[in-house]
């Protein structure tokens, strides 16, 4: 089946630094990704809609030059959170679409970011 | 704007018992998805709803969709303990643009 590998698994940072999560499909082609962000207790809330070779579509209120996504290849989109403060800590998932409608969203492992 | 509503929120069964998750949503869609999340992890796919009166079954967990009534309910029969995690819904409204909206969550705690 379709299998997406994100890194880190959880990432400790200081508050103004930079870091990066990747998002990756195994075993086949993501013309599309996207990351969602999800608090404690929350649900999942759609940041961006990542496509290949393109900008990324922001949902509104999202700053998209505090998140920076890049969808260089088929099978590799990056989110780095820029400047990084407490309130970015969050959990972040990534998910990616074959683009057959019976495979549905795979999703990643999610990246547990604290920032201090 | 698409709005995605689950209910219960929160359930707290005992082992053996059946129940149901329902999922409403506000707008058009064919396609709807089940998720089940364990603490601290990601999302596992349980099922994917792709027609009116679709219906799927994977153990102690069945899954319909209700397009007419934007109805999905996730039924769990003679649940176990082994069951207790968060079920999302999520409602696929890829007409133009891809987009996936989630419903709030069901924690279900299932007690022995």
């Amino acid at each position: 089946g379709a299998v997406v590998s994100q890194h880190p698994s959880w990432v400790i940072c200081k508050s103004g630094t930079s870091v990066k999560i990747e998002c990756r499909s195994l075993d086949f082609q993501a013309t599309t990704m996207f990351w969602y962000r999800q608090f404690p207790k929350q649900s999942l809330m759609l940041m961006a809609t990542s496509n290949e070779g393109s900008k990324a579509t922001y949902e509104q209120g999202v700053e998209k030059d505090k998140f920076l996504i890049n969808h260089a290849s088929l099978t590799l989109s990056t989110l780095t959170v820029t400047s990084a403060h407490p309130e970015d800590s969050s959990f972040y998932i990534c998910s990616a679409t074959p683009g057959q409608v019976n495979y549905g969203y795979t999703f990643g492992s999610g990246t547990r970011l604290t920032v201090v | 704007e698409l709005k995605v509503e689950q209910n219960p929120l929160f359930l707290s069964m005992q082992e053996g018992k059946n129940y149901t998750i329902y999922c409403n949503y506000s707008t058009t869609s064919d396609r709807l998805y089940w998720y089940r999340q364990d603490p601290g992890k990601s999302l596992e796919s349980l099922f994917v709803l792709l027609s009116n009166g679709a219906v799927k079954q994977e153990g102690r967990l069945m899954a319909s969709l209700d397009t007419k009534a934007r109805l999905s309910t996730l039924h769990i029969t003679a649940a176990v303990h082994d069951l207790s995690a968060t079920y999302f819904c999520a409602v696929d409204i890829s007409r133009g643009a891809q987009k996936l909206v989630f419903g709030q969550g069901t924690r279900l705690t299932i007690n022995p």
